[in-house]
């Protein structure tokens, strides 16, 4: 399995929803990755997960908590979000931090 | 600040000719990598460069690093409709804790 996989692909919520993204790896990987991605920007780091712990935090806004509850899978819980966050939300893994790393196809979120 | 320049921003080219997308970047890094992504999709790992030098090619691509000049080019041959996407180069820094750092995309269209 060579494939980062990542569920929903479309999400729409409202400012008062709570709702999570998930990812999911089976190679073996111990580095994950969360990225935002406006329209015809590049993507931004948000949060780094190696060995299942938080090494990365890129200021990001409280109302986005990740969770890794194991070396195969990355949860971003949302939680009272603006319409300025709507965007493509990307996951990432990679062997260990510092090694290419592999994008899933992202969650397209759109906050109303 | 680290800084990763790409140009051009925008490229429209026709079948079957040659061109050049260059990455600039600030200071010293680690390891320079080259991402497609097509409209709505994730990136696509294309290349990854880890030394001065460093040549590598892959169908109608070659990306290539001049560590000492800080600069990455991505050099397309004999352009077909299917190259037509957006191209990003980033960097790595490990003094930065392993952060990809993006440039700003390069978007190629390649017409009939």
């Amino acid at each position: 399995d060579t494939e980062v996989t990542q569920t929903p692909k479309h999400l729409v919520m409202g400012m008062t929803n709570k709702k999570s993204l998930k990812c999911e790896q089976h190679m073996g990987h111990r580095a994950m990755y969360w990225y935002k991605q406006k329209a015809k920007k590049p993507p931004e780091l948000m949060f780094v997960y190696s060995y299942e712990k938080l090494s990365i935090n890129e200021s990001v806004p409280s109302r986005f908590s990740p969770e890794c509850p194991n070396s195969s899978l990355l949860n971003l819980h949302l939680h009272a979000l603006q319409p300025e966050d709507s965007a493509l939300y990307l996951c990432a893994s990679s062997q260990h931090v510092g090694r290419a790393q592999y994008f899933g196809p992202g969650t397209r979120l759109t906050v109303l | 600040e680290l800084k990763v320049e790409q140009n051009p921003l925008f490229l429209s080219m026709q079948e079957g000719k040659n061109y050049t997308i260059y990455c600039n970047y600030s200071t010293t890094s680690d390891r320079l990598y080259w991402y497609r992504q097509d409209p709505g999709k994730s990136l696509e790992s294309l290349f990854v460069l880890l030394s001065n030098g460093a040549v590598k090619q892959e169908g109608r691509l070659m990306a290539s690093l001049d560590t000492k000049a800080r600069l990455s080019t991505l050099h397309i041959t004999a352009a077909v409709h299917d190259l037509s996407a957006t191209y990003f180069c980033a960097v790595e820094w490990e003094t930065s804790g392993s952060r990809l750092t993006f440039g700003e995309g390069t978007q190629l269209t390649v017409n009939p």
